[in-house]
């Protein structure tokens, strides 16, 4: 099974709200990816946690918060967002990422969101 | 830095073979991917091969390497309308002890019927 889920599908939120985006694995993987994509683009890395700990964050505005409450879990925490934010944030996970040969990333299928 | 490149598309008639490249820069590489993107989905992981292999083939996949060149291609033997999407190239490098993936910028597969 390699499968990440994610939630929700798609996500509609305004410039003041907060909401959430929700990523599992039940794969005993101890890396988790957040990537965001915009159309036609290939994906961007935003954060990497290894062992639920935050080993990247690639210089991401602060009104992406990102979270990891155990192994298996990854949320997003988003709030005052910008349009431009509008896109496809895509999770993955991955053995690992220290050791070599456990590196293949699995990704989810991805929460679309729309900033109006 | 890391770059991969990739043409932008491909276009093929129903049965026929599409042969998708990639060429990357970093001689380090340990996995070289490809990934599968169809419209509005996520990304789904094709296959990979070791970068001291030369080639794989799982059923109608064909994934060449040249290691020498830098070259990377996906064959896709009798390719059906369902093989539409945009395919990514991906490699992975090592920095400060850890694995991350570079991409490239993909190449939407277009099948005609």
């Amino acid at each position: 099974d390699t499968e990440v889920t994610q939630t929700p599908k798609h996500l509609v939120m305004g410039m003041t709200n907060k909401k959430s985006l929700k990523c599992e694995q039940h794969m005993g993987h101890r890396a988790m990816y957040w990537y965001k994509q915009k159309a036609k683009k290939p994906p961007e890395l935003m954060f990497v946690y290894s062992y639920e700990k935050l080993s990247i964050n690639e210089s991401v505005p602060s009104r992406f918060s990102p979270e990891c409450p155990n192994s298996s879990l990854l949320n997003l925490h988003l709030h005052a967002l910008q349009p431009e934010d509008s896109a496809l944030y895509l999770c993955a996970s991955s053995q690992d990422r220290l050791a070599r040969g456990t590196e293949t990333q699995y990704f989810g299928p991805g929460t679309r969101l729309l900033v109006l | 830095g890391e770059d991969v490149e990739q043409s932008l598309f491909l276009s093929v008639r129903e049965g026929d073979s599409s042969v998708i490249n990639c060429t990357y820069t970093d001689s380090s590489s340990t996995y070289l991917y490809w990934y599968k993107q169809e419209p509005g989905a996520g990304l789904q992981l094709l296959t990979y091969i070791f970068s001291n292999m030369d080639m794989k083939q799982d059923q109608r996949l064909t994934v060449l390497l040249n290691k020498k060149d830098k070259h990377l291609s996906l064959r896709i033997a009798d390719t059906q309308t369902g093989d539409s999407a945009i395919y990514f190239c991906a490699e992975t490098y090592s920095g400060a002890g850890s694995y991350q993936l570079t991409f490239g910028k993909g190449t939407k597969l277009s099948v005609i019927p």
